[in-house]
């Protein structure tokens, strides 16, 4: 069975505080991708990678950062938290042949709350 | 501007037919998927149409007009479990995903 793990499915962190949120993919994927899911909006792309140490710009990549050192991780971080990232995280993968129908494996999620 | 529309929310019977209309306005146009999203889990693949026409998969089908804009996902024989969002997404011509915001679907018995 594919898979897609994140770290934390549920956080309670400060304002100011350092996130990092990671997700693991056991698929060999090239493609990583991290976006926030909030009510009433479609998914937003915060980063994605295609290759390990590559890393794009997404629609909101403000106030976030990414790693990629290995392949099959692929982290965000909130370098500073503000209560308005308070949301949910959805890490996805995807195969780079792929990229025409582009289906994508996602994780369960991680639930952010800055208070 | 890039646009998906989806109604919010729809209510429809155990053992009904429901549709699940979405339209779209992007910039270009490389496939549309439908995910389906349980409560509190991952979003899961349904169906990707880049053809018009029908695409039938068990219980679920989806249809695709390019020309309107517009696709909608068919759910025969509901069941409980179908009780979920679904999840409208377009490529774009930069091979972008653009996604709508989901319908929230009731099943009722």
């Amino acid at each position: 069975d594919v898979k897609v793990t994140q770290s934390s499915r549920y956080l309670v962190k400060r304002t100011g505080e350092k996130v990092f949120l990671e997700c693991v993919q056991d698929m060999d994927h090239e493609n990583m991708f991290w976006y926030r899911q909030d009510p009433g909006l479609g998914l937003r792309l915060i980063y994605f990678s295609y290759d390990v140490k590559m890393k794009e710009k997404g629609d909101i990549p403000e106030g976030y950062s990414v790693s990629r050192e290995k392949k099959e991780r692929f982290s965000l971080i909130l370098e500073s938290a503000s209560t308005n990232q308070t949301s949910m995280y959805l890490c996805a993968s995807s195969l780079l042949t792929d990229r025409t129908t582009g289906e994508l494996f996602f994780g369960e999620g991680s639930r952010l709350t800055v208070l | 501007g890039q646009n998906i529309d989806q109604p919010t929310e729809m209510t429809a019977t155990e053992g009904a037919i429901v549709q699940i209309n979405c339209t779209y306005q992007t910039s270009g146009f490389n496939g549309l998927f439908w995910y389906q999203q349980h409560a509190g889990e991952a979003p899961t693949f349904l169906s990707y149409n880049v053809l018009d026409g029908l695409e039938e998969k068990g219980r679920f089908s989806s249809f695709l007009s390019r020309s309107k804009g517009y696709s909608y996902l068919l759910l025969k024989e509901l069941q409980m479990k179908d009780s979920a969002s679904y999840l409208c997404a377009v490529i774009d011509s930069n091979y972008q995903l653009i996604w709508g915001a989901g319908t929230k679907l009731i099943i009722k018995p």
